[in-house]
């Protein structure tokens, strides 16, 4: 099965920082990686899929890179309701593994 | 609206078994391969199942495989999860998604999640 590792575990931030977030895969997965929002209490919410594509309705500060093993979440700068627990996933196989988060939160 | 909303959560002992039920509106259900994934109080997000448009392909992690049993029926517009043998370990969030259409398989719409809790 394929491990994802997300650093850092948790960062703080103020707005308009700019925040990256990086993802390592155990094996090469092309550009089959995305990346989900989740805020306390809610579901996630897909942000960007196949490394660097915006979904639809995402907001364009956010951006992907990377692809083989290592990807990187960017945003360009954080606004206030930017701040949550991120998460990368591989859809190269199955199991279509998570990363363990990544918390941002307010300096 | 393109919705899932998740039921069938609840307190359950261990041993005991339960179904999830998950009812999508505002798209051609039929047409969309369907996940399960949860989320243990204060952990992070964990795959659970995955079935194909026509319900012809699942599968399983290996953490529930044997005990969980993923479903769909086109003509209700509904996904299902019937646990059995359930433990402590399987507390948690349990959330239905839709996997976006093409070949990069992303969650695009998820469902608010039910909770189900494992306890005596």
């Amino acid at each position: 099965d394929i491990q994802m590792t997300q650093s850092p575990s948790s960062l703080s931030a103020s707005v308009g920082d700019r925040v990256t977030i990086t993802c390592r895969a155990s094996q090469t997965i092309s550009s089959y990686l995305n990346w989900y929002q989740q805020k306390p209490g809610k579901a996630p919410k897909l942000l960007i899929y196949a490394a660097s594509s915006l979904q639809s309705g995402v907001p364009s500060r956010f951006s992907g890179s990377g692809s083989g093993t290592d990807f990187t979440l960017t945003i360009s700068s954080l606004q206030p309701e930017d701040f949550a627990t991120y998460y990368c996933q591989q859809s190269y196989s199955t199991p279509p593994a998570f990363g363990g988060g990544t918390k941002v939160e307010i300096k | 609206e393109v919705q899932l909303v998740e039921s069938g959560g609840g307190l359950v002992q261990p041993g005991g078994s339960l179904r999830l039920s998950c009812a999508a509106s505002g798209f051609t259900f039929s047409s969309y391969s369907m996940n399960w994934v949860r989320q243990a109080p204060g952990k992070g997000l964990e795959w659970v199942s995955y079935i194909s448009s026509s319900g012809t392909t699942i599968y399983y992690a290996d953490s529930v495989k044997g005990r969980f049993t993923i479903s769909r029926d086109n003509a209700k517009n509904s996904l299902y999860l019937r646990m059995n043998s359930l433990r402590a370990e399987d507390t948690a969030v349990y959330f239905c998604a839709r996997v976006r259409a093409g070949v990069f398989e992303a969650f695009d719409i998820w469902g608010q999640g039910t909770m189900v809790t494992v306890s005596s």
